[in-house]
């Protein structure tokens, strides 16, 4: 069964700073990677989605890398602002009997931006 | 715009009592979740449809019931045989070439 890790729990930089957020999973054979922003009490958003096929995905300040055979993802933040405090979640997919597609989920890295 | 409904965004139910948390897309997407989030547990999954009139149990289906009786609608009831329903619920949908997953708002259920 895919199992999805995220780590650190929790991370506070101080505002300007390029960070890192990091996610692993244990089946490498996933079709896509999925990055999510969640504000509190509020919804999941979809902030990046990788496909297997690429390295990399760009979205402003935000840059999400897949390295399938690690099982490793990363979610690159340049020049952090408080706005960006949150907590980032991944999420892989995966296929299950009769074509059901179901996301595993990561449980989060809050992140603070302190100004 | 096109999204995701959920309400009410607060739910108040009473000892005994079975709820219903309502789940609207517009999005024309085919397949919808439900999940349940309790602090320090990540998302979990309890129902899951990929086609109307059809639907599959996720991890924690016990004690919940839904029905996909049109294509926009995923209704969750919260039954009596739920003894610890206090969670923030979470309706979504994927769709698209690269199938990406679309969440609503989310409602907050309280037990009286």
């Amino acid at each position: 069964k895919q199992e999805v890790t995220q780590i650190p729990a929790a991370l506070s930089v101080p505002e300007g700073e390029n960070l890192v957020l990091n996610c692993s999973f244990t089946d490498s054979a996933i079709y896509n990677l999925q990055w999510f922003r969640q504000d509190p009490g509020k919804g999941l958003t979809s902030l990046l989605l990788i496909q297997s096929s690429q390295r990399e995905q760009t979205s402003g300040r935000l840059n999400a890398s897949l390295d399938k055979s690690s099982g490793r993802s990363t979610l690159y933040i340049a020049a952090s602002q408080p706005g960006d405090s949150a907590t980032y979640l991944c999420a892989v997919p995966s296929y299950s009997g009769a074509g059901s597609y179901q996301l595993t989920f990561g449980k989060g890295t809050k992140l603070s931006v302190i100004p | 715009d096109g999204g995701i409904t959920q309400s009410p965004k607060y739910l108040f139910r009473k000892e005994g009592q079975n709820v219903t948390l309502s789940c609207e897309q517009n999005l024309n997407h085919d397949a919808m979740y439900w999940y349940r989030q309790d602090p320090g547990q990540g998302l979990r999954l309890i129902y899951y449809s990929q086609i109307v009139n059809d639907f599959q149990k996720g991890d924690i289906a016990e004690g919940y019931s839904v029905s996909r009786e049109k294509k926009e609608s995923f209704p969750l009831t919260v039954t009596s045989a739920q003894k610890n329903p206090t969670a923030f619920y979470l309706c979504a949908s994927i769709g698209g070439e690269q199938e990406t997953q679309y969440f609503g708002p989310g409602t907050r259920l309280l037990v009286l």
